[in-house]
């Protein structure tokens, strides 16, 4: 069956370091990827997204690249803020309904 | 994108009752998912509603317990039934933009069984 895997947390960083945070997947076919931020208190926001092999999503400084030879789609961003303290949802689309990671609760210090 | 309500946004209720959760998107949309996020957990589907149509259950989750409606393309409701503090989640509703491949969610039901 489907399902994401992505790292676990929390994970603690200072302000202006590079943050990763890692998914794999297992599929079958080529399902549509998607990263998404619940912040403190607040709903959940689709962050970004891709939905072929290569293809690059990117938001708010935030990036993943679909990688098919790996089945990965891990999230990137090159200077944190502590306002990107959040739980960030790895997910896919296969067909239609979204299976998620187990989050991965990112803070972020001055 | 879609813009999303659910009523309440929140609720604390007694162990044996029932609750009904309400979704309201602005516009028409084929499909509405109910997911169940449980306190420091990821999301899980509870059932997909189309509208004109019985909703898909996943394993796990059955009619008696969660009964759904959809009577038209831009409302559905979610009743947790005979609740028990096991129940005491966030539910949310969410909708598949038609053709973009993506899925946008409301705000979340914040439920207390006490």
């Amino acid at each position: 069956g489907n399902s994401v895997t992505q790292m676990e947390g929390p994970v603690t960083l200072s302000e202006e370091a590079f943050l990763t945070i890692n998914c794999t997947y297992t599929a079958t076919g080529y399902p549509s990827l998607f990263w998404y931020v619940q912040y403190p208190g607040e709903g959940l926001q689709l962050l970004l997204k891709a939905t072929k092999a290569d293809d690059k999503g990117s938001n708010k400084g935030f990036e993943a690249t679909y990688r098919k030879e790996t089945t990965s789609f891990h999230l990137e961003k090159g200077s944190v803020q502590v306002s990107d303290s959040a739980v960030y949802f790895c997910a896919l689309r296969a067909p239609y309904a979204l299976n998620f990671g187990k989050g991965t609760s990112l803070l972020v210090t001055p | 994108s879609a813009v999303i309500s659910q009523k309440p946004s929140r609720d604390i209720c007694q162990r044996g009752t029932s609750l009904t959760i309400q979704c309201q998107v602005d516009s028409q949309v084929t499909m509405m998912f109910w997911y169940r996020q449980q306190p420091g957990q990821s999301l899980t589907l509870i059932a997909t509603a189309n509208q004109g149509s019985e909703a898909t259950y996943e394993s796990g989750f059955v009619i008696d317990k969660f009964p759904i409606s959809r009577p038209n393309l831009t409302f559905s409701t979610l009743t947790v039934s005979n609740m028990s503090p096991e129940d005491s989640s966030i539910y949310l509703c969410s909708v598949d933009t038609n053709g973009a491949d993506t899925q946008y969610f409301g705000p979340g039901t914040r439920l207390t069984v006490l």
